[in-house]
């Protein structure tokens, strides 16, 4: 199995609202990313975890909250985000450094 | 800021030509890798080179390297309609505490037509 789920795949919210984003792999990689992606731009980092643990924070917003609950499974908390948050936001994970990530098909978010 | 940039932003070629992409980046890296993007979806990895690697193939693909230039191409041969769409270079700088930070160039936008 080399593929990475994401879900929801679309998701639209208010600017008050508290919602949560899931990305799961079943590769037994250790490396696991949260990027956002604008239109016509590339992905940009945003989180890195390493065997379960916050390795990289890229200065993101604390209105998003990472989670890694197990090797398997990586959760973004989003609460009292801003219209300029919407964007498609991507999951990846890597067996470990030096290879190759493997990205889901990504939410597609709509602040509005 | 973005580690990569890529030229050119978009080419149009016919079904059977060879695309070109050529990729710049600013600092030392670890390897470079390539993706592919379809329509706003997820990235699909193609290639990674090694910082002491010059080439690598890979089917129809062909990556060059050059560290001393800080730049690398990726050629596709024979296009096909389903090699439409966008093209990322990514740079990986490596981390200390595992997992490798990748910081993707512009991209390529490339469309292969009938």
């Amino acid at each position: 199995d080399t593929e990475v789920t994401q879900t929801p795949k679309h998701l639209v919210m208010g600017m008050t609202n508290k919602k949560s984003l899931k990305c799961e792999q079943h590769m037994g990689h250790r490396a696991m990313y949260w990027y956002k992606q604008k239109a016509k731009k590339p992905p940009e980092l945003m989180f890195v975890y390493s065997y379960e643990k916050l390795s990289i924070n890229e200065s993101v917003p604390s209105r998003f909250s990472p989670e890694c609950p197990n090797s398997s499974l990586l959760n973004l908390h989003l609460h009292a985000l801003q219209p300029e948050d919407s964007a498609l936001y991507l999951c990846a994970s890597s067996r470990d450094r030096v290879y190759e990530q493997y990205f889901g098909p990504g939410t597609r978010l709509t602040v509005t | 800021s973005q580690q990569g940039e890529e030229d050119p932003q978009a080419l149009s070629i016919q079904e059977g030509e060879n695309a070109t992409m050529n990729c710049s980046y600013k600092t030392s890296i670890n390897n470079l890798q390539w993706y592919r993007q379809n329509s706003g979806r997820g990235l699909v990895h193609l290639i990674l080179i090694r910082s002491n690697e010059r080439e690598k193939h890979s089917g129809r693909l062909r990556v060059t390297l050059d560290t001393s230039k800080k730049s690398s191409s990726l050629l596709i041969t024979a296009s096909r309609a389903a090699d439409t769409a966008s093209y990322f270079c990514a740079t990986d700088s490596g981390l200390t505490g595992g997992g490798n930070k990748l910081t993707f160039g512009t991209g390529t936008q490339l469309k292969v037509e009938l």
